[in-house]
């Protein structure tokens, strides 16, 4: 199975500055079609997780501008500018090369200072 | 509206068996696959398992293989989870989430979630 990192666990931000996540994978995420399938999904406390960016950088309908996604291969960031308050929660990459089983990463808690 | 809506979950005693289900509007269910992912208490997202569009094939996660089985119902826009054996470990928040379709990415689309909860 492939094994999905991510670092730091716990992120506290300060309002208004820029947030990195990263995400790494224990074998490379390339499809055979070439498509790289990494995920990344927000979830506030008590709510469903929600896709934010999939195929490692396409930003869902909806989503603001100030999160991106990059990476390729086993190295993966998000990255969120100008952080407001309404981000916080938990921040989870998944792969969707290698299934099954897709395989998540453990989590980074990001809250205010 | 387009949305997935869980039911089923309770307390169950160990040993004994649970059947979720998940109800989908608002979308062509019958082109989708569906997947279940669940989350303990307090900790991370784990995908149990998924069904085809069609459900022609399914999988799952070693953790509940042999002992879940997923189905569907497109004449009635429903997924099932049927779970077997159930132990402490399977107590949770079991997700219902809509797969991959030609232009849909999956995992796009979660359910409320219904909790599961095993406990004697």
């Amino acid at each position: 199975d492939v094994v999905m990192t991510q670092s730091p666990l716990s992120l506290p931000v300060t309002l208004g500055q820029s947030a990195s996540i990263s995400c790494r994978s224990s074998q490379s995420l390339v499809d055979s079609d070439g498509n790289t399938y990494l995920y990344w999904f927000h979830q506030r406390p008590g709510q469903s997780p929600r896709r934010l960016i999939y195929k490692v950088s396409n930003r869902d309908s909806g989503v603001p501008d100030r999160f991106s996604g990059s990476g390729s291969g086993t190295d993966f960031t998000l990255k969120i500018s100008r952080v407001e308050a309404e981000d916080i929660g938990v921040y989870y990459c998944m792969q969707g090369t290698h299934w099954p089983p897709f395989t998540f990463g453990p989590g980074t808690r990001v809250e205010i200072k | 509206q387009v949305q997935l809506v869980e039911s089923g979950g309770g307390v169950v005693q160990p040993g004994r068996s649970l059947r979720l289900s998940c109800a989908a509007s608002g979308f062509t269910f019958k082109e989708f696959g569906m997947h279940w992912v669940r989350q303990a208490p307090g900790k991370g997202l784990e995908w149990v398992s998924i069904i085809w569009y069609d459900g022609s094939n399914s999988y799952y996660a070693d953790s509940v293989k042999g002992r879940f089985t997923i189905s569907r119902d497109n004449s009635k826009h429903m997924v099932f989870l049927q779970m077997n054996s159930l132990g402490p470990e399977d107590t949770g928040i079991y997700y219902c989430v809509r797969g991959y379709y030609a232009g849909y990415p999956p995992f796009g689309l979660w359910g409320q979630g219904t909790l599961v909860t095993v406990s004697s």
